[in-house]
């Protein structure tokens, strides 16, 4: 079965950088868009990125586009989110999710992992 | 950059109602809109993708409509494990912009 689990989050100074990953498994991982979501403490969904699954296409969100960067490794089967001068503003649990296939109709966001917690706090 | 607009932003309902949920988009997004479940301390869970149709083991209580700019998502008998907040999402383009969500509780 499809199955995302991200790691590498955690605890971070203002200003600081972190690699979060995603590592799937159980769908031909190269056959699709992935996305970034996150959501703050209490706080709703928020898209932040997508990669196709060539890597060549990359889109952001305003509130992260210059300070974070997505990439994929076929090869690995995982995609990561590179994410630099971190602000207050930034602490959210993160998730990746499977996003629209090569080839064929897009069902959405229609796997998601557990998530990983990012906090930024001095 | 499309906005998404849900309303209410919170309702309270018995058992058994019917439930509705709109949503807006600010610009023509055809039928690429997703809503989206969350309960309380949980991953969020697909529903419903392409305006209307239902994700796999969703049960059949929930139906969505709509499409260019007005979509609604319809729980036609509210049960309680259906306590949670609801997201519309369009996917037509980036960003993928989610609506703010809409709680839902039992009265």
């Amino acid at each position: 079965q499809v199955q995302l689990v991200e790691s590498g989050g955690g605890l971070v100074k203002p200003g600081g950088s972190l690699r979060l990953s995603c590592a799937a498994s159980g769908f031909s991982f190269s056959d699709y868009y992935m996305s970034w979501i996150r959501q703050a403490p209490g706080k709703g969904l928020e898209w932040i990125s997508y990669i196709s699954s060539s890597g060549s296409i990359t889109n952001y969100a305003d509130s992260v586009r210059g300070r974070f960067t997505i990439s994929r490794d076929n090869a690995k089967i995982s995609v990561y989110l590179q994410m630099n001068s971190l602000r207050a503003e930034d602490t959210a649990m993160y998730y990746c999710a499977r996003d629209e296939p090569i080839r064929g109709y897009s069902n959405a966001l229609d796997y998601w992992g557990q998530g990983t917690l990012v906090t930024v706090s001095s | 950059d499309i906005q998404m607009t849900q309303s209410p932003s919170s309702l309270s309902a018995s058992v058994g109602d019917r439930v509705t949920i709109t949503c807006r988009a600010s610009q023509d997004i055809s039928n690429y809109l997703a809503w989206y479940q969350q309960k309380p301390g949980k991953v969020p869970k697909l529903l419903i993708y392409a305006a209307s149709t239902l994700q796999s083991g969703v049960p059949s209580r929930f139906s969505g409509s709509g499409s260019g700019t007005d979509f609604t998502l319809t729980i036609s008998s509210l049960q309680p494990e259906d306590v949670a907040t609801y997201y519309c999402q369009n996917y037509n383009s980036a960003p993928r912009t989610f609506g703010q969500g809409t709680k839902v509780e039992i009265k």
